[in-house]
């Protein structure tokens, strides 16, 4: 079974841009979870996608959108970006939520300069 | 502050040293999870504990969760190389919704 695919794996972006990642799910799973990972602040949650529906959302400014697909595929946006959206943008997917096994992609490296 | 405290952050030891890592919070979990992640990649799921004072091996990692499901520990006998990574405890909180609650992580060195 293949594994969680994020496109790209490494960006690089100026400020005040905006940024489109991509998340492939394992084929099956309906739940897509994205994550934002610092040195400083470890492992952020942004939100949750089940049957293209946001469940629920981390305490994120409006820039951070999300939205997920019919064949579960999600992508997430950043709009504006800022010096300190810089970080490593991990998915995960699971069957039915982040309660239950998760399976987490490479990441997508996000340098803003 | 942090909902979830890992300790210690950083450990480094000798390969066939023994180790232990905490998860502690004063909040009670319907289940907790711990991952290692290497460099460059995302976070691999270890072990899932879901009963209050539950134990769980895996070759030599011993996983325990605590008896009122506030607190977990992960031990390595014989640390190898191969174990170095970060170590991330996350916790499904019984009145999450649909969001784990993350620890920072303990990154270890295990060096030959």
């Amino acid at each position: 079974k293949a594994g969680v695919t994020q496109t790209p794996r490494y960006l690089i972006k100026t400020r005040g841009q905006q940024v489109t990642l991509s998340c492939s799910p394992i084929s099956g799973h309906r739940s897509v979870s994205w994550y934002q990972q610092t040195p400083g602040q470890g492992l952020q949650f942004l939100f949750e996608y089940f049957s293209e529906t946001q469940r629920n959302k981390g305490n994120f400014p409006g820039r951070f959108s999300g939205r997920q697909f019919s064949n579960s595929r999600s992508e997430m946006n950043v709009s504006t970006l800022e010096l300190g959206d810089s970080a490593l943008y991990l998915c995960a997917s699971s069957l039915q939520g982040p309660s239950y096994e998760q399976y987490f992609g490479p990441g997508t490296r996000l340098t803003v300069t | 502050t942090q909902l979830l405290e890992q300790s210690p952050q950083f450990l480094s030891i000798q390969e066939g040293e023994n180790l232990t890592v905490y998860c502690n919070s004063s909040s009670v979990f319907s289940s907790l999870q711990w991952y290692r992640q290497e460099p460059g990649e995302g976070p691999v799921l270890l072990v899932t504990v879901v009963t209050g004072g539950e134990v769980k091996k895996l070759k030599r990692l011993t996983f325990q969760f605590g008896d009122a499901r506030k607190d977990s520990s992960l031990h390595i006998t014989a640390a190898q190389p191969g174990d170095t990574g970060l170590y991330l405890c996350a916790g499904d909180l019984v009145e999450s919704n649909y969001q784990l609650i993350w620890g920072a992580g303990t990154k270890l060195i295990i060096k030959p």
